[in-house]
């Protein structure tokens, strides 16, 4: 079974300033997806960023990006220039690509990030 | 436009109701979930509706029972209810087919059992 890790259960940051926020995973699958959702106190859960295994190449979404070390197991979330409304639950989630495990996302324990003014 | 409804927003009710929450997406996906998420937790999967037919049941007792009308709408139906059933209801939806592609979420119920 695949487990998703976030270490750090608070952060802050001071607004404009830049906060990474990290995951770690465990699976035994060679291709997979991982996610980062957003869950603001409006209780929505919103997509940030998408990262499929097997590409090389990070993920990127404006002020969003991620490091992705695949032989680490490893998937951090970089937020850049932050902003008030960047304060949030951040969920890292993996998914198996096929069959029944792909309908289920493993979902870290979330870090609760603060924006600082 | 990746928009799934949800509704009510906030629902009280006592143990011995019966209930319905309601989920709503038009963005052709064929598959739909069911999450409860308690305060300061992930969201918990519940039920996985794929082309309409019921496909995961993460034993959930039977006095929640979800159902899909068909391809844009999920249903829960809910009766006899406890406290510790009280909880942030998401509803999500995701293409389907053999590749899930990303789940996207509904803004979720909240739900208080007095």
């Amino acid at each position: 079974a695949q487990t998703v890790t976030q270490s750090q259960p608070e952060m802050s940051v001071q607004e404009a300033e830049t906060v990474t926020l990290s995951c770690t995973y465990d699976t035994s699958e060679s291709d997979y997806y991982l996610f980062w959702y957003k869950q603001p106190p409006s209780r929505q859960m919103i997509l940030v960023i998408r990262q499929e295994a097997y590409k090389q190449q990070n993920a990127t979404e404006n002020r969003f990006s991620v490091n992705f070390q695949k032989a680490a197991k490893s998937f951090s979330l970089k937020i850049s220039d932050s902003q008030l409304g960047d304060a949030a639950m951040y969920f890292c989630a993996y998914r198996s690509p096929w069959g029944a495990g792909s309908y289920q996302l493993t979902f870290g324990k979330g870090t609760k990030l603060s924006v600082i003014p | 436009d990746t928009e799934v409804t949800q509704t009510p927003k906030h629902l009280v009710m006592g143990m011995t109701n019966k209930k319905s929450l309601k989920c709503e997406q038009h963005m052709g996906h064929r598959a739909m979930y069911w999450y409860k998420q308690k305060a300061k937790k992930p969201p918990e999967l519940m039920f996985v509706y794929s082309y309409e037919k019921l496909s995961i049941n993460e034993s959930v007792p039977s006095r929640f029972s979800p159902e899909c009308p068909n391809s844009s709408l999920l249903n829960l139906h809910l009766h006899a209810l406890q406290p510790e059933d009280s909880a942030l209801y998401l509803c999500a939806s995701s293409q389907g087919g053999q590749v899930q592609e990303t789940q996207y979420f509904g803004p979720g119920t909240r739900l208080l059992v007095l």
